[in-house]
């Protein structure tokens, strides 16, 4: 079972304020990923991190930023907060290693953020 | 640049029957996954498939990899309610440092 932790769990806030989406799991994986899904449609991929120190810009320019600081911990901040922010953001984690049946990418159980 | 597509993208169907859901991508790739949705829940992974030919089963569901074709499938046996759900496939690039790239899923409903 993945361990992998995210929080708030749902979040209601006003437009222009900041926020970070907390992502943290216990499994020391090197790989972490944010993607933005709106209800039961496809996946976006915002950011993703081989490790610490090391962030990359996904497919949706998001108006967000990543940190990796320690490689238990990917949080996602949004600057100011508008309502076009409003979706769910799932956070996933995956091995780097040889065995590729390790890179699955284990998923937390989301964040639901609406802007008013 | 990897694509992945999944069809049908809707599917509704009457317990009991069988269906396949196809995964289609556009360049060589060697590991393949399929996960699961329910309304207002997380992913969970339901299958890893890495070789030319791989078969896994978990109860109704079967799935297969044809990496020659770029193609996989996710049979379902016999469908009950509980298999509704919105099912993801999603492959990876050949480098370790590839980025895995998800198919627009399918939603199932199966109708009792």
């Amino acid at each position: 079972e993945a361990d992998i932790y995210q929080t708030p769990r749902y979040l209601v806030i006003g437009t222009g304020k900041k926020i970070t989406l907390e992502c943290s799991q216990t499994m020391g994986h090197d790989k972490m990923y944010w993607y933005q899904q709106d209800p039961g449609m496809e996946l976006h991929l915002i950011h993703y991190s081989y490790g610490v120190n090391s962030t990359e810009k996904g497919d949706l320019s998001s108006e967000s930023t990543v940190s990796r600081i320690r490689t238990e911990h990917f949080p996602l901040t949004l600057e100011s907060a508008r309502p076009s922010h409003t979706s769910q953001y799932l956070c996933a984690s995956s091995e780097l290693g040889s065995g590729r049946a390790r890179e699955t990418q284990y998923f937390g159980p989301g964040t639901r953020l609406l802007v008013l | 640049e990897l694509k992945v597509e999944q069809n049908p993208l809707f599917l509704s169907m009457q317990e009991g029957k069988n269906y396949t859901i196809y995964c289609n991508y556009s360049t060589t790739s060697d590991r393949l996954y399929w996960y699961r949705q329910d309304p207002g829940k997380s992913l969970e992974s339901l299958f890893v498939l890495l070789s030319n030919g791989a078969v896994k089963q978990e109860g109704r569901l079967m799935a297969s990899l044809d990496t020659k074709a770029r193609l996989s499938t996710l049979h379902i046996t016999a469908a009950v309610h509980d298999l509704s759900a919105t099912y993801f496939c999603a492959v990876g690039g050949m480098n370790r440092d590839d980025k895995i790239i998800f198919g627009k899923g399918t939603r199932l409903h199966i109708l009792p």
